[in-house]
């Protein structure tokens, strides 16, 4: 069975600090691993998907498949990273009648004090 | 046209209505999706369709009937709710089911009374 875990409902950070919030996944197949963000009152943005390989908005994460683990770091926040955080997993691969479907953790709400 | 459009973006209905919520997109995407949004929690899925055929039903109850008319549009026709159902429906698209990302709309909060 596909699982996502955040083990952090809350981070609170300040200004400049560095920051991580942890996402482990459980899948046995190989997994598709994303980081979408919902800034309040806006829609569900993709920040990162482990396929790019990129860096948006300062953020990174990389998939860590021996401790299954896609955490999102950033090393100096703003406070306009204030937010929730998604970690999300997808099956990647043909064949399956599961092909497609994308599960959310339980979302980190990441707050940001000047 | 990069965006996914839901309509409408609030609906209050009664138990007994019936009702439909909207979803179109232009971008070409060939999969599209219905998740259901509690309060403080993750988006869960409900639907997805793949080149407009039902690709997967998420043992969601009948009074939720999906129809995918054409490849821009997805609707969600509401039938005898509960009250517990009320919610922010999202709905999403992606290219294919693989090996794109998931777009989202602002979604339709729904209010069963």
């Amino acid at each position: 069975a596909q699982r996502v875990t955040q083990p952090e409902k809350l981070l609170s950070v300040f200004k400049g600090a560095p920051v991580e919030l942890k996402c482990n996944y459980s899948y046995s197949g190989s997994p598709e691993l994303f980081w979408y963000v919902q800034y309040s009152r806006q829609r569900l943005q993709l920040l990162l998907r482990h396929i790019s390989r990129e860096s948006i908005k300062g953020f990174t994460a990389d998939l860590n498949k021996g401790e299954t683990s896609f955490h999102l770091k950033k090393p100096f926040a703003q406070e306009e990273d204030s937010a929730m955080y998604y970690c999300a997993l997808r099956r990647y691969g043909n064949g399956s009648s599961n092909t497609g479907k994308l599960i959310f953790g339980q979302g980190t709400t990441l707050q940001v004090k000047p | 046209d990069t965006e996914v459009t839901q309509t409408p973006k609030h609906l209050v209905m009664g138990m007994t209505n019936k009702k439909s919520l909207k979803c179109e997109q232009h971008m070409g995407h060939r999969a599209m999706y219905w998740y259901k949004q509690k309060a403080k929690k993750p988006p869960e899925l409900m639907f997805v369709y793949s080149y407009e055929k039902l690709s997967i039903n998420e043992s969601v109850p009948s009074r939720f009937s999906p129809e995918c008319p054409n490849s821009s549009l997805l609707n969600l026709h509401l039938h005898a709710l509960q009250p517990e159902d009320s919610a922010l429906y999202l709905c999403a698209s992606s290219q294919t089911l693989i090996g794109s990302p998931l777009h989202f709309g602002n979604g339709t909060r729904l209010t069963v009374t």
